[in-house]
């Protein structure tokens, strides 16, 4: 098994552009989370989801969407990209949702806007 | 919303002494609380978690205690080794509500260096 991967590794945008940051998993997880990491501040959800066609926000969601169209696929999309979105984007999944899971992470996507 | 603060944000140890993070949460309704290890560049790792029906936990040169009442939990790593730098992240979730899904707050990290 691959675990959860994520593309691309290391992203430049400009103020305005619109990208997607891609997350896979082949371990059949019925959750799937995406989190940014700014220095200092620890890990902050931005959305996930508990199951194909099902997403919810976290704690962070704006200027971010998601959809969960696949069992296996959770891309985050930036619509209008902000300097302040400058971060590292981790990918988690777990079996399921709602009991102690254990929660794995994907390598990151570095993101920096300018 | 749950809050997590963690403490000190920075721990410096020699070889072979303990190393003690703390962290407090907010929330009373959260029932799990899993420990990451990230090395430089990498991605978070699970290294030991509880469940708030259990007050202490080991495994090997790692423990964590648990104070319900007080709210909060610590991470204990005895006989420290170089490897050992990283920096810890402390988390905290509500368990057992399939629509709140496995939703982690974190605390700001600690970043460990064991010295030779």
């Amino acid at each position: 098994n691959a675990g959860v991967t994520q593309t691309p590794k290391f992203q430049v945008l400009k103020t305005g552009q619109s990208m997607t940051l891609q997350c896979a998993q082949d371990m059949n997880h019925e959750y799937m989370s995406w989190y940014r990491q700014d220095p200092g501040m620890g890990l902050r959800l931005i959305h996930y989801s508990v199951g194909a066609g099902i997403t919810d926000q976290g704690e962070v969601p704006n200027g971010y969407n998601v959809s969960r169209s696949t069992t296996e696929d959770f891309p985050l999309r930036l619509l209008s990209a902000a300097p302040s979105q400058t971060s590292v984007y981790f990918c988690a999944s777990s079996r399921t949702g709602w009991v102690k899971e254990t929660q794995y992470f994907g390598p990151g996507t570095r993101l920096l806007v300018l | 919303g749950e809050n997590v603060e963690q403490h000190p944000s920075t721990l410096s140890v020699q070889e072979g002494d303990s190393a003690v993070i703390k962290c407090t949460y907010s929330d009373s309704a959260s029932n799990y609380f899993p420990w990451y290890k990230q090395e430089l560049g990498k991605r978070p790792q699970l290294i030991i978690d509880i469940r708030s029906n259990v007050g202490e936990k080991k495994d090997q040169r790692i423990a964590v205690t648990l104070n319900k009442t007080a709210k909060h939990f610590s991470l204990h790593i005895t006989e420290t080794q170089p490897e050992d730098s990283a920096v810890y992240f402390c988390a905290a979730s509500i368990q057992g509500i399939k629509a709140a899904g496995n939703k982690l707050t974190f605390g700001g990290g600690t970043r460990v260096l064991v010295k030779p």
